[in-house]
């Protein structure tokens, strides 16, 4: 469905322990991206991918970070999981370039920190 | 810095009267503008951008530059627009969406 594929869809986790959600793209774009979303916030940018190697914070990257070693995988961990790193996390993928800013989203990943 | 501003978490209309959601934006360059939504237990996805100026279910926004607006409309609602919409801004290789107005369309 639509190429990217996130996995775990759905986590519970104790506070202080490591996370780490995956993003997968079949589309060969350049572009990844990390959102949160959380109720009276929308969607929040947490990291985002230029290309293999290439990452750049986004609006909440504290607590976060992210690695993409290549093309078509974009980690998002948590070194150490806290309760307000709950949230729905959700994968982003862009071609860009000139009429292509499009996002196309995955479906989801929930996570809980007891 | 961009930002887009979405004043109501909630708008709730009967079928069939007419719906604006309304989104504000605040950018120094040339705005690129999107609404999303995200039906119940269903991925976010796009439902229309501006530089393509196409109707999508029904649903139309027109960029106004003066206003630093990009209201959503459609002339009648129907039960199924009952969704989350999600505005946003594209700007620094980046999408920054506003925090999301809930619309539900009761019979």
């Amino acid at each position: 469905d639509a190429g990217i594929t996130q996995s775990p869809r759905h986590k519970v986790t104790e506070t202080g322990t490591p996370v780490t959600l995956r993003c997968h793209q079949t589309e060969n774009h350049r572009y990844m991206y990390w959102y949160r979303q959380d109720p009276g916030h929308g969607l929040r940018l947490i990291h985002y991918s230029y290309g293999v190697k290439d990452t750049d914070k986004g609006e909440v990257s504290d607590g976060y970070s992210v690695s993409r070693s290549k093309t078509e995988d974009f980690l998002l961990t948590l070194e150490s999981a806290t309760s307000s790193q709950t949230s729905v996390y959700f994968c982003a993928i862009s071609a860009q370039g000139a009429g292509a800013n499009v996002l196309t989203f995955g479906a989801g990943s929930r996570l809980t920190v007891l | 810095a961009q930002r887009v501003t979405q004043p109501e978490k909630l708008l709730s209309v009967f079928k069939g009267a007419p719906v604006e959601l309304k989104c504000n934006y605040s950018y120094s360059g040339s705005p690129e503008l999107f609404w999303y939504v995200q039906y119940s237990r269903q991925r976010l996805q796009l439902l229309l951008r501006h530089i393509s100026r196409e109707s999508i279910k029904g649903f139309t926004a027109d960029l106004n530059k003066g206003e630093t607006s990009f209201h959503l409309k459609k002339p009648f609602a129907q039960e199924e627009d009952s969704a989350m919409y999600y505005c946003a801004l594209w700007g620094y290789s980046t999408l920054t969406f506003g925090k999301g107005t809930m619309l539900l369309v009761s019979p």
